[in-house]
């Protein structure tokens, strides 16, 4: 069975300019996060979506960041502008029911130059 | 606000050593407790999870305690090996469906 698929892996761009991530969950997994982790830190949640719903997005900075599942599968999640403090590892994982764990994705590596 | 604390923030042992890995929370408001392994580059692998009504969790040569009253649990890895050399990270889950981590402890097992 495939894991949490993450695209890109690593992406670098200079202040101001947009970026987008890309996340696929496992499949059946109805529970999707995006988390942020900062170098040294662990990581810390953006939000949550159950299906194509956002229950909790009270750490997401929304005057720059925002997401996006559609049909409660895949989900993207974008930063426009980017700040040179993005500059993290962009981890999404997904969950199957309620007592199950969280299965994560290798993270997408963002550099903002 | 819960605050997860992990000590030491690293470690290096030579292998076969059996060694404890510390985590405190602030809040016993918890759902329940997870270690996860983090290799560099890669995402977060669960290792155990204790629900807050269990003492403790084994599998193979790992076993974690929770001590909910005290906010305290441990990871035990017996006859370390350098294939365990990694960021071991503690997390809480609180309320709903919120985990909170700690900052992790970079474990180095040499030859």
């Amino acid at each position: 069975e495939a894991g949490v698929v993450q695209s890109p892996r690593y992406k670098i761009i200079e202040k101001k300019q947009p970026v987008a991530f890309w996340c696929n969950p496992i499949s059946g997994h109805n529970t999707l996060y995006w988390y942020r982790q900062n170098l040294g830190q662990g990581p810390e949640l953006l939000i949550r979506y159950e299906n194509e719903e956002a229950v909790d997005d009270s750490q997401l900075p929304k005057d720059r960041f925002s997401a996006e599942r559609l049909k409660g599968v895949d989900s993207t999640l974008k930063i426009q502008p980017a700040e040179l403090g993005d500059s993290a590892v962009y981890l999404c994982a997904s969950r199957l029911d309620y007592l199950d764990t969280q299965y994560f994705g290798p993270g997408t590596r963002l550099t903002v130059l | 606000k819960q605050e997860v604390t992990q000590i030491p923030a690293a470690l290096s042992v030579p292998e076969g050593e059996n060694l404890v890995l510390n985590c405190s929370f602030t809040d016993s408001a918890i759902y329940n407790l997870q270690w996860f392994r983090q290799d560099p580059g890669k995402g977060l692998t669960s290792l155990l999870l204790i629900q807050s009504s269990q003492r403790e969790q084994t599998s193979g040569r790992l076993n974690a305690s929770l001590d909910k009253s005290s906010g305290r649990s441990t990871l035990y890895i017996a006859a370390s090996q350098p294939g365990d050399s990694a960021t071991y990270l503690c997390a809480v889950r609180v309320n709903t469906d919120k985990l909170i981590f700690g900052t992790g402890t970079r474990l180095q097992v040499f030859p």
